[in-house]
């Protein structure tokens, strides 16, 4: 099975900031990597598919970059509706498998 | 708009049996592959299983955590995702939620597993 090493665990931000959350992937997954965001008691929504493209309705924030085992989620400037937690998730190979999450919170 | 509404979870005792159905509208549910994946109280994601589209022959792929107790299911004449869940486990206890090709997300029923 391929493992999702996903960083930090949790982080603490302010509106504004820019923020980075790393996914490393124990072997090569291509570009197959996809990035969610839940909100407590809620499903979660897919933000960045295929490592860099950006899910519609998405706000432009939001960037994915990365191939191969390392892959990035970068938010350009964190907004109130953005606390939430991210996780990453790699479709190259079954099972699929998700990184651990981040957690990211109002400084 | 796509649809994706869970149902049949609840309350049921280590060794049961239960089913879910996903039902599906806003989309040609038949042409694409379903996803369930769950979340344990507190935990993070994890996925359980797809089932392909008829062009892939219904092909199945799950986790080793499920595997042989766990079934999925479609019907593509009324549009309807199944988990067919026995055996199960007080570790299964967990929110369960359908999802269209990983994209689209239902909003996940509650099962626990608990005498």
């Amino acid at each position: 099975d391929i493992q999702m090493t996903q960083s930090p665990s949790s982080l603490s931000a302010s509106v504004g900031d820019r923020v980075t959350i790393t996914c490393r992937a124990s072997q090569d997954i291509r570009n197959e990597l996809g990035w969610y965001q839940q909100k407590p008691g809620k499903a979660p929504k897919r933000l960045i598919y295929a490592a860099s493209s950006l899910q519609s309705g998405v706000p432009s924030r939001f960037s994915g970059s990365g191939s191969g085992t390392e892959f990035t989620l970068t938010i350009s400037s964190l907004q109130p509706e953005d606390f939430a937690t991210y996780y990453c998730l790699q479709q190259n190979s079954y099972p699929l498998t998700f990184g651990g999450g981040t957690k990211v919170e109002i400084k | 708009e796509v649809q994706l509404v869970v149902s049949g979870g609840g309350l049921v005792q280590p060794g049961g049996s239960l089913r879910l159905c996903c039902a599906a509208s806003g989309f040609s549910f038949s042409d694409h592959y379903m996803h369930w994946v769950r979340q344990a109280p507190g935990k993070g994601l994890e996925w359980v299983g797809l089932i392909r589209n008829k062009t892939k022959s219904y092909t199945i792929e799950d986790a080793a955590s499920v595997k042989g107790r766990f079934t999925i299911s479609r019907d593509d004449s009324t549009n309807s995702l199944y988990l067919q869940m026995n055996s199960l486990k007080t570790e299964d206890t967990a929110v369960y939620y359908c999802s269209r090709g990983m994209g689209d997300w239902g909003q996940g029923t509650l099962v626990t597993v608990s005498s």
